[in-house]
C-alpha cells in the first residue's frame, strides 16, 4: 500500500492560515471518509486533530479544520501560532479489499 | 482517563524477535481495538497492524505479513506486538493506540508513549 501524497514542508507567518494537502486514490482517500489528521511534536507521541474528514475531537482548537475534495483532503490552520509548529500527518483507510491505513509521509510546519 | 503504557526500550541483534506491551487502563479493554504504528529515525508514521481485543480478529499490513504477530490478554488488559526475523530497517519506535473493536478504519485519539527497539548487530 502506497503512502499518501503531502508536502514536506509549509510555512506561515504567526496569525496567517496555512494548508497542508493530502493526496490518495480513488481507492482510499477518494472512496471513504475516513481521513484523519495527526499532530506530532519532537519526541512526543501523535495527537488526533481531526477525524472522519472534517470532525474536531473534544478539545482541539477551532483554528483546525479539514476538508476532502476527490482524492485530496486538506487540513487548514488558520491564526497560525507558535505552538501549532510540528508534523502533520495524514491518514487514511485503504480499502476492504486490504483492511489496510495508510499515512501519508508527514508535513513540517514551520511557523516564521 | 484513557492511558495506555508501553514496554522499555529494546536492543536487539539481527533476526531475533521482540515482542512490546501495551497496558491499558481508564476504560473497558475488550470494548475497543488496538492498532499498532511504527517511526523509524526521522521518517513517517507507518501503520503496522490492527487486533480487535473485542474478539482477537486480526489485520496487519501486507509488507510485515509472516513477520508480525498481535496478540491480546484481556485478563490484565494487555496487548502485544511481536516482531521476528528483525533487520536494520525496523528500528524505530513502535506505538501502540486505542482503535475500533470491530474493524480497521477508525481514528487514534489515545496513543501509548511508544517503545524504542534497535537492531543492531
Amino acid at each position: 500500500q502506497s503512502a499518501l501524497t503531502q508536502p514536506a514542508s509549509v510555512s506561515g507567518s504567526p496569525g496567517q492560515s496555512i494548508t497542508i494537502s493530502c493526496t490518495g486514490t480513488s481507492s482510499d482517500v477518494g472512496s471513504y471518509n475516513l481521513v484523519s489528521w495527526y499532530q506530532q511534536h519532537p519526541g512526543k507521541a501523535p495527537k488526533l486533530m481531526i477525524y472522519e474528514v472534517s470532525k474536531r475531537p473534544s478539545g482541539v482548537s477551532n483554528r483546525f479544520s479539514g476538508s476532502k475534495s476527490g482524492n485530496t483532503a486538506s487540513l487548514t490552520i488558520s491564526g497560525l501560532q507558535a505552538e501549532d509548529e510540528a508534523d502533520y500527518y495524514c491518514c487514511s483507510y485503504a480499502g476492504s479489499s486490504t483492511f489496510e491505513m495508510v499515512f501519508g509521509g508527514g508535513t513540517k510546519l514551520t511557523v516564521l | 482517563q484513557v492511558q495506555l503504557v508501553q514496554s522499555g526500550a529494546e536492543v536487539k541483534k539481527p533476526g531475533a524477535s521482540v515482542k512490546v506491551s501495551c497496558k491499558a487502563s481508564g476504560y473497558t479493554f475488550t470494548s475497543y481495538g488496538i492498532s499498532w504504528v511504527r517511526q523509524a529515525p526521522g521518517q513517517g508514521l507507518e501503520w503496522m497492524g490492527w487486533i480487535s481485543a473485542y474478539n482477537g480478529n486480526t489485520n496487519y499490513a501486507q509488507k510485515l505479513q509472516g513477520r508480525v504477530t498481535m496478540t491480546t490478554d484481556t485478563s490484565t488488559s494487555t496487548a502485544y506486538m511481536e516482531l521476528r526475523s528483525l533487520r536494520s530497517d525496523d528500528t524505530a519506535v513502535y506505538y501502540c493506540a486505542r482503535d475500533n473493536p470491530y474493524q480497521v478504519g477508525s481514528n487514534y485519539a489515545y496513543w501509548g508513549q511508544g517503545t524504542l527497539v534497535t537492531v543492531s548487530s
